[in-house]
């Protein structure tokens, strides 16, 4: 079984750019969470979805979105971005919504400058 | 709101050493707490997971154990081996069912 995806790996944008990463979770997989991990903060919870619905979202600002596809596929997009966004992006799945085993992607490491 | 520590932030141990590796959260009121490694510039692998309900799991070399009241729990690492120098991190699953991390503890094992 295929675990979890994320593209790209590695991105370089610009201040005030917007940007797009995806995640495809593991085959039967329905619930996509996003984390934000960097060296001051460690890894940050930003949101998770379940059947195409955010269920749960962390303490970050708008312009930080995300969606999730009919295929449990999920997108996050992060708008007029700032330097201290840099960071590595994390996706997880797990089966179902609550409180079940989280696996991990390989992240995206996004640098803006 | 939940917090997760890990002391020490980094640990260097000659191989074939026994260790333990701490976490403590704040809120006792969890779920499962999971174990997860992770190497420089990687994303994280899953461990050992502890419901709620449970004492302790078992993988390979590795046990973890969790005291939901004291809100502690350990990862115990026999036989240590230059492979497992990573980070690793503890982490808690709470009512909103969002998991909140800890810093890490960043090991090395010396040759």
């Amino acid at each position: 079984k295929a675990g979890v995806t994320q593209t790209p790996r590695y991105l370089i944008k610009t201040r005030g750019q917007q940007v797009t990463l995806s995640c495809s979770p593991i085959s039967g997989h329905r619930s996509v969470s996003w984390y934000q991990q960097t060296p001051g903060q460690g890894l940050q919870f930003l949101f998770e979805y379940f059947s195409e619905t955010q269920r749960n979202k962390g303490n970050f600002p708008g312009r930080f979105s995300g969606r999730q596809f009919s295929n449990s596929r999920s997108e996050m997009n992060v708008s007029t971005l700032e330097l201290g966004d840099s960071a590595l992006y994390l996706c997880a799945s797990s089966p179902r919504f609550g409180n079940y085993e989280q696996y991990f992607g390989p992240g995206t490491r996004l640098t803006v400058t | 709101k939940q917090e997760v520590t890990q002391i020490p932030a980094a640990l260097s141990v000659p191989e074939g050493e026994n260790l333990v590796l701490n976490c403590s959260f704040t809120d006792s009121a969890i779920y499962n707490l999971q174990w997860f490694r992770q190497d420089p510039g990687k994303g994280l692998t899953s461990l050992l997971l502890i419901q709620s309900s449970q004492r302790e799991q078992t993988s390979g070399r590795l046990n973890a154990s969790l005291d939901k009241s004291s809100g502690r729990s350990t990862l115990y690492i026999a036989a240590s081996q230059p492979g497992d120098s990573a980070t690793y991190l503890c982490a808690v699953t709470g009512a909103n069912s969002k998991l909140t991390f800890g810093k890490g503890i960043t090991l090395s094992v010396r040759p």
